[in-house]
């Protein structure tokens, strides 16, 4: 079956200009999380989000960074004014049920996002 | 101090060895966990989740020691496919599934 999607898978972009990350969790799932991974770092929470609404922006690292979810499925993150230390790989992960602290969660191939 | 802390490694052994790594959590509260493998430019996959009583699957063992915040993993037999980063991940205790992962440990097996 499919597995978790993101696009693009990797993105090349100047500095101060906005990007946009996609991500297509597993059909069904309600739990979608991003994290970020930096070179040589481990991975960082950014966002949750269960079903359109996000109870917990908290790793969201500055105002430049948002992300939405519409229809319980697909989601954006989208980063303005981008600046290099935002270079690092922005992982989607899912999860089926009301992300509880058991569940599985099932990681995309990351978009590795390159800023000049 | 990191939440999760682990030996960054690397851990260089030859097949057939056996490997432990070890990790420590900062949140007593913390719920659940986790060993995540992750291969070069490649996403976490989840090995196998941690509980108190010990669990094993296969060549690997994890541990769990609640009163020191202390999770380990034992890999007998190493394969050259074992070959990666592990990564100790824990839940966060917010009533849901945030996942906080330490830096990882490389193991390279080698012939």
């Amino acid at each position: 079956g499919a597995g978790v999607s993101q696009s693009p898978s990797n993105k090349v972009t100047e500095k101060g200009k906005d990007v946009e990350l996609r991500c297509d969790p597993i059909s069904g799932h309600t739990a979608l999380y991003w994290y970020r991974q930096s070179l040589g770092q481990g991975l960082e929470f950014l966002i949750y989000f269960q079903g359109n609404s996000a109870p917990d922006k908290s790793g969201l690292p500055s105002d430049r960074f948002s992300a939405e979810r519409t229809g319980g499925s697909v989601s954006t993150l989208t980063i303005q004014r981008t600046q290099q230390e935002d270079s690092a790989v922005y992982l989607c992960a899912s999860s089926p049920k009301r992300g509880l602290a058991e569940e599985t969660q099932y990681f995309g191939p990351g978009t590795r996002l390159l800023v000049l | 101090r990191k939440e999760v802390e682990q030996d960054p490694g690397p851990f260089n052994v030859p097949e057939g060895a056996t490997v432990a790594f070890n990790c420590t959590y900062s949140n007593s509260a913390s719920q659940s966990f986790f060993w995540y493998r992750q291969d070069c430019r490649k996403e976490p996959k989840l090995l196998m989740s941690v509980y108190s009583s010990g669990n094993e699957d296969g060549r690997f063992t994890a541990q769990l020691n609640r009163a020191s915040q202390y999770i380990s993993l034992l890999i007998r037999d190493s394969k050259l496919s074992d070959s990666a980063t592990y990564l100790c991940v824990v839940s966060s205790s917010g009533g849901y599934n945030k996942l906080i992962f330490g830096a990882g440990t490389r193991l390279a097996v080698h012939p």
